[in-house]
């Protein structure tokens, strides 16, 4: 199998802090990972591929000075919401690729962030 | 611009009553057409990879289907435990390996005792 573990799984935090959620591939190495969000009924929207050892690329209309995504190893890539505002609370998920080809692209369980 | 959407948004179903789940696409060239199932709170779990029309993948009680235009899920004789949302992606074809997904809204199936 192929586990990708995401951590916090909730977080509650205050208007205008930062806060950093983990992905990580536990038993393969992901050169690609992927970071969404999902608002509740709505579908998965991509914000950015992150590669590792390199800059991420973002959707349009996600901005990258708010969104910092960083993906130091093969095994883990992290998404800082910084000065996040209660309309950054939403359901953020990472994927992470287990080969060259998106034949199966594996999911973490989700964060929950809720920004009061 | 590739557009997925599924139909119907809520399904509710009686344990062992049949029926099937629908995704529509629109994609400049299909590489693959994906399924997964969400349970509430959580992140998406693989269920198929299609690839070609005319092409059909079992799991279980759910069986995949492809065309050139539509995906269906069907499931047979279901269980409260395939109680959960189910969403479609498509991916296109060209570009690197991995051209990223686009995702449909999903449909929510209940399953009653």
């Amino acid at each position: 199998g192929a586990v990708v573990s995401q951590h916090p799984s909730r977080v509650i935090c205050k208007s205008g802090t930062s806060v950093k959620i983990e992905c990580r591939s536990l038993d393969f190495q992901a050169t690609t990972m992927f970071w969404y969000r999902q608002f509740p009924k709505q579908s998965l929207m991509l914000m950015a591929t992150s590669n590792e050892g390199s800059k991420a690329t973002y959707e349009q209309g996600v901005e990258k000075d708010k969104f910092l995504i960083n993906h130091a190893s093969l095994t883990l890539s992290t998404l800082t919401v910084t000065s996040a505002h209660p309309e950054d609370s939403s359901f953020y998920i990472c994927s992470a690729l287990k080969g060259p080809v998106n034949t199966e692209a594996f999911f973490g369980q989700g964060t929950r962030l809720t920004v009061v | 611009e590739d557009q997925v959407t599924q139909s119907p948004e809520a399904l509710r179903l009686q344990e062992g009553e049949s029926s099937s789940l629908n995704c529509s696409y629109t994609v400049s060239g299909l590489r693959g057409l994906f399924w997964y199932r969400q349970d509430p709170g959580k992140g998406p779990e693989f269920l198929f990879t299609l690839y070609s029309a005319g092409e059909e993948k079992e799991k279980e009680r759910l069986k995949a289907t492809l065309t050139k235009k539509e995906s269906f899920l069907h499931i047979t004789a279901p269980k409260p435990e395939d109680s959960a949302t189910y969403l479609c992606a498509v991916q296109a074809s060209g570009g690197s390996g991995y051209s990223t997904l686009t995702f449909g809204k999903g449909t929510m199936l209940l399953v009653s005792p």
